[in-house]
């Protein structure tokens, strides 16, 4: 079956440890996107990447990284620098803007 | 002011009742969707729509671009329909990014 699959699904951590976050879809699609949500918020974008080896700057990209090695792979690193880490994550993956299919979301929680 | 604003925020109804949610922009855009949030987080796409009105089963979307404005209606609702429905909408320029609206969380009682 084709998908985005997202793990863990929950993640605990220490403040000042960074933490990476794994996407991986076997869709074929170029472009992939990591989402942080927040309770009462909407969607906000973190990273995007439209093909291997480039990505770009979403709306709130300080304090996370990420790389696009491999067409199926996106994963997003929460670093020490990011002040408010906890959040419910979430990757998706689209062949363009058509249509985004998201992935199941990895609940971060940083203590 | 958000550049997508969703109506109501937090809507309870009865099993059977007609639901209607909005959703007004303030942007040009190319295409506004309407996803849907399950109580696990996973989300799910409904419909995409440019203009005019789509149907899947008992769900309608509909939009009129120069109001700016789209609704998401369930007809008959159940209350699997219960969860945070989304709507978002793609730029005018084709920017590869969605603006989101902060969501309606919707309960539908037996």
């Amino acid at each position: 079956d084709g998908g985005i699959t997202q793990s863990p699904k929950y993640l605990f951590r220490k403040e000042g440890q960074n933490v990476t976050l794994s996407c991986e879809q076997n869709l074929n699609h170029d472009a992939m996107y990591w989402y942080r949500q927040d309770p009462g918020q909407g969607l906000r974008l973190i990273y995007y990447s439209q093909i291997v080896n480039d990505f770009q700057k979403g709306d709130i990209a300080e304090g996370y990284s990420v790389s696009r090695e491999k067409k199926e792979s996106f994963p997003l690193t929460v670093t020490s620098a990011q002040k408010n880490p906890t959040a419910f994550y979430l990757c998706a993956s689209s062949i363009d803007l058509s249509e985004q299919y998201f992935g199941p979301g990895t609940r971060l929680t940083v203590t | 002011k958000n550049e997508v604003e969703q109506s109501p925020q937090n809507l309870t109804a009865q099993e059977g009742e007609f639901i209607t949610i909005n959703c007004s922009y303030s942007v040009g855009i190319s295409a506004l969707h309407w996803l849907q949030q399950h109580p696990g987080g996973g989300i799910v796409s409904l419909f995409m729509l440019s203009s005019g009105k789509k149907k899947h089963g008992r769900l309608i979307a509909t939009i009129n671009i120069q109001e700016k404005h789209s609704s998401l209606h369930i007809t008959a609702s159940h209350p699997r329909d219960s969860a945070v429905y989304i709507c978002a909408v793609g730029g005018e320029e084709g920017a590869q990014k969605l603006v989101f609206g902060q969501g309606t969380r919707l309960t539908i009682n037996p």
